[in-house]
């Protein structure tokens, strides 16, 4: 089955520090992976996929992460924090294209990020 | 540029009531996806179009629950004779390409539904 991990609901960083937010998933297939934020009373907005290649990918807002299968990791990271990256931050996984489940993505619980001036 | 809409952004309704939900995807997109999100939980799929063709409709929770795409733009989500449990924000999302095709899906704000 699928799923997805997101182990801290909450993460705390000083602005200028580098920040990493953790996510773990399972499939049964080749995995595919998105990076979602949040902002209060906004929908989710897209920020960065792995699919294939590279395991370092490079996103909006200075923000990247690292694929790592060995350990079905995909954190999210950013060498240094601005206030303004405060908001709810979500993983999100789709499985090959098969019969039963045609491109929905399984989203983890979501990380609340908080970053003081 | 125009992103994915919904209305309304927030509907109350008493238990028993029908609602509808609409949702206006990026123009051009294939497929369109609904998500429901339950307050401090992420996102929950409940149905997925493929132009007007409902592919999967396998995470709507009961019968209760009827999407369509009559002419595979705009979605309704409906949801008849409201119960407490369906209180949630009803996601909203487009992808440009079909099945098979590993675009990025771009959501509404959402609607939020509070069922008294």
């Amino acid at each position: 089955a699928q799923s997805v991990a997101q182990p801290e609901d909450q993460v705390n960083v000083a602005e200028g520090n580098p920040l990493t937010v953790k996510c773990t998933y399972s499939v049964s297939g080749n995995p595919y992976l998105f990076w979602y934020v949040q902002y209060p009373n906004r929908g989710l907005q897209f920020l960065l996929k792995y699919i294939t290649g590279d395991n370092l990918v490079k996103g909006s807002y200075g923000f990247e992460a690292e694929f790592n299968k060995s350990q079905t990791s995909f954190h999210l990271k950013k060498p240094s924090a601005l206030v303004s990256d405060s908001a709810l931050y979500f993983c999100a996984v789709r499985d090959e294209d098969r019969g039963s489940t045609l491109g929905r993505l399984y989203f983890g619980r979501g990380t609340q990020l908080t970053v003081w001036p | 540029g125009a992103g994915v809409s919904q209305s309304p952004r927030y509907k109350v309704a008493k238990r028993g009531q029908d609602v509808a939900l609409r949702c206006d995807p990026i123009s051009g997109h294939v497929s369109l996806f609904w998500y429901q999100q339950a307050l401090g939980q992420g996102p929950e799929f409940l149905t997925y179009f493929q132009n007007e063709a409902q592919l999967d409709k396998s995470g709507l929770p009961s019968d209760r629950f009827f999407a369509e795409r009559p002419e595979g733009s705009v979605s309704t989500l409906k949801i008849q004779r409201t119960q407490q449990e369906d209180s949630a924000v009803y996601l909203c999302a487009s992808s440009l390409g079909g099945r098979g095709l590993l675009y990025e899906q771009y959501f509404g704000p959402g609607t939020r539904l509070t069922v008294t």
